[in-house]
């Protein structure tokens, strides 16, 4: 199956800081998402992005699918931002069935 | 709002025990699926269906059971629970249209 790495596995901001999260994959993909895990374990979904760009506030996220990466970016980041970030991406094989990485542990300090 | 809506929050049943997770959604999405989280492990998928009665197995489908009888309804079914099953379970669900998950807000469970 596909393999999806995700980089930094923890980082740690001062407020009002930007960053950047990495998600690399092993295979070509037709279905990429960003995930945002808050501390109580509800998982939101930031971005729907097989390929291109899209930009939703301070967020935005970036998919190169023919060089099997993608990137979230955090501009101006808020101690809401704290969680865990996880791309999830899936293949050809239907149903949208994804594979998760591992995610990138965020913490914001004021 | 739309939502997927698990039963429980937090649940502890005892070895041997049959466990039912229950996840609803109100977005009229064909797809739904059942995910287990562990540190360490992330998210692993167990189950997923695609329609009604229709199911497949995912990567760690051993010790659960699924059942799809309504559209909006996907059941998760420990048959027999033991302590390797104490997780966080997580109920998704997704449109047949290129469009991500939503996701529940989960079931923490212990089995003791």
């Amino acid at each position: 199956g596909i393999q999806v790495e995700q980089s930094p596995p923890d980082l740690i901001l001062q407020e009002g800081a930007n960053s950047t999260l990495r998600c690399n994959f092993s295979d070509s993909v037709n279905n990429l998402q960003w995930f945002h895990q808050n501390p109580w374990g509800q998982l939101i979904n930031l971005f729907y992005i097989p390929s291109g760009t899209k930009q939703n506030g301070r967020l935005s996220a970036t998919t190169v699918a023919t060089e099997r990466y993608s990137l979230l970016y955090i501009s101006s980041s808020q101690t809401t931002d704290s969680g865990v970030y996880f791309c999830a991406v899936g293949g050809s094989g239907g149903y949208q069935k994804v594979t998760f990485g591992t995610g990138t542990k965020l913490q914001v300090i004021p | 709002d739309v939502k997927v809506t698990q039963s429980s929050r937090y649940l502890v049943k005892r070895t041997g025990e049959k466990v039912f997770l229950e996840c609803v959604q109100d977005m009229d999405h064909e797809n739904m699926f059942w995910y287990r989280q562990d540190p360490g492990l992330g998210l692993r998928l167990i189950y997923f269906s695609y329609d009604v009665k229709m199911k497949e197995k995912g990567d760690i489908p051993e010790g659960y059971s699924v059942s799809r009888e309504k559209k909006e309804r996907f059941s998760l079914i420990l048959e027999s629970a033991s302590t390797n099953q104490t997780s966080m379970y997580l109920c998704a669900s997704s449109s047949i249209r290129p469009t991500g998950y939503t996701f529940g807000s989960g079931t923490r469970l212990t089995v003791v």
